[in-house]
Order: structure tokens, then C-alpha cells, then sequence
């Protein structure tokens, strides 16, 4: 099974800076690697896939990167809404499907 | 716009069985792969099983192998999972989702609101 760790756990920043979070596979997933964004008590909302493919109607704020083992969602400035549980999933060993355990983006 | 309505869950005793539902409009429910992703309580996501588009080919997760069955009615816009011999472990929200059509790889572009399994004695 190719595991997902995502880091940091938690990542406080202030509205209007940057975010980088980070996803690291443990063996290549090419570029099959997907990010989802999660509110309280929401169903998760598609942001990229296939790396960098920004999903319908997501902002151009949210951007992604990589291939192989190492993929970044970047931010480029947050906005008060931005702030939730991201994950990045990747179905590169198909029919295997498998999510990072999630990184908490929270108001500093 | 795209709809996905999930039903069914609820409150089983460890060894019940519990089937659910998911109800899909605004698409055309006969061309998308389908799956049944689950998170535990304050936990992260965990994908549970796939099913192509005309219901000829499934997968399932290693955990539920051999106890959970999904299946699809086209004609009636509607994706199942019927869960047999469950666990605590099981306990859930329950989401089913559409695969998304215009990636390489697999994801899910739009989700259900999610129904809740709880599995206590």
C-alpha cells in the first residue's frame, strides 16, 4: 500500500499570507495525486487533480506541484475562508486508493 | 447541478448488517465510475469500494473485503452499499462519490453530505 504523510499536522498562518503544505508519497504516484479541501461538518471539496489541474471553479489562489514522491498545494494568499482540513489522495497503485491523514490549517 | 444523496444509515448492533443509498441527479449517473468513501469520527478519509460505470467492475478495500457489496441501478440513478457482519470499526460517515471524469487518475469531484453509521452494542 503507498502510504501518504502530509506535513505539517497543523499550520497556523494569518489571512493574506502564503501557505505551503506538503505531501509525500512512499514510492511514485507519477502525477495521480489529488487535494481536497474539508470544512466542519462538510463533505470534502475536489481543489487539484493530477497534481496540478485546478478543479472546477476553485480559485486561482490554490495552486499544485510535483511528481514521483513529493507534491506541494500552495496558497498563494489566504482568504478567512481558506481555513479547513486539507488531504491529498493518490490512486497511482490502482484499484488502491489511499488519502494522507490530513493537515489543519488554522488562523494564527 | 450535480446532486449526490446519500440515506440508510444509522444505529446497528456489532454483526448487523445495514444497507445504503445514494441518489444522484443532474448528471448522467450512467456514465461515472462510482465510490463509497468512509471517515471515522474525528479521523481522516478512507476510500471503501469503487464501481465502473456499469456496474461490471468493483473493488473494495482490504477492511471491508468479503463483508460490504456495492452496487449501482442505472435506471434508477441510484449507487448501494450493503454492509454485512459489521465491526465497531465501522463506525463512520459514510460518503459516496463521483469519480471525476476529466482526470488521468482517479478522484472525486463531487461528494455527498455523508450518512452516519454508528455500530454499538
Amino acid at each position: 500500500e503507498i502510504v501518504l504523510t502530509q506535513s505539517p499536522a497543523t499550520l497556523s498562518l494569518s489571512p493574506g499570507e502564503r501557505a505551503t503544505l506538503s505531501c509525500r508519497a512512499s514510492q511514485s504516484v507519477s502525477s495521480y495525486l489529488a487535494w481536497y479541501q474539508q470544512k466542519p461538518g462538510q463533505a470534502p471539496r475536489l481543489l487539484i487533480y493530477d497534481a496540478s489541474n485546478r478543479a472546477t471553479g476553485i480559485p486561482a489562489r490554490f495552486s499544485g506541484s510535483g511528481s514521483g514522491t513529493d507534491f506541494t498545494l500552495t496558497i498563494s494568499s489566504l482568504e478567512p475562508e481558506d481555513f479547513a482540513v486539507y488531504y491529498c489522495q493518490q490512486r497511482s497503485n490502482w484499484p488502491q486508493i489511499t488519502f494522507g491523514q490530513g493537515t489543519r490549517l488554522e488562523i494564527k | 447541478q450535480v446532486q449526490l444523496v446519500e440515506s440508510g444509515g444509522g444505529l446497528v448492533k456489532p454483526g448487523g448488517s445495514l444497507r445504503l443509498s445514494c441518489a444522484a441527479s443532474g448528471f448522467t449517473f450512467s456514465d461515472y465510475y462510482m465510490s463509497w468513501i468512509r471517515q471515522a469520527p474525528g479521523k481522516g478519509l478512507e476510500w471503501v469500494s469503487y464501481i465502473s460505470s456499469s456496474g461490471s467492475t468493483i473493488y473494495y478495500a482490504d477492511s471491508v473485503k468479503g463483508r460490504f457489496t456495492i452496487s449501482r441501478d442505472n435506471a434508477k440513478n441510484s449507487l448501494y452499499l450493503q454492509m454485512n457482519s459489521l465491526r465497531a470499526e465501522d463506525t463512520a460517515v459514510y460518503y459516496c462519490a463521483r469519480d471525476n471524469i476529466a482526470a488521468a487518475g482517479s478522484s472525486f469531484d463531487y461528494w455527498g453530505q455523508g450518512t452516519l453509521v454508528t455500530v454499538s452494542s
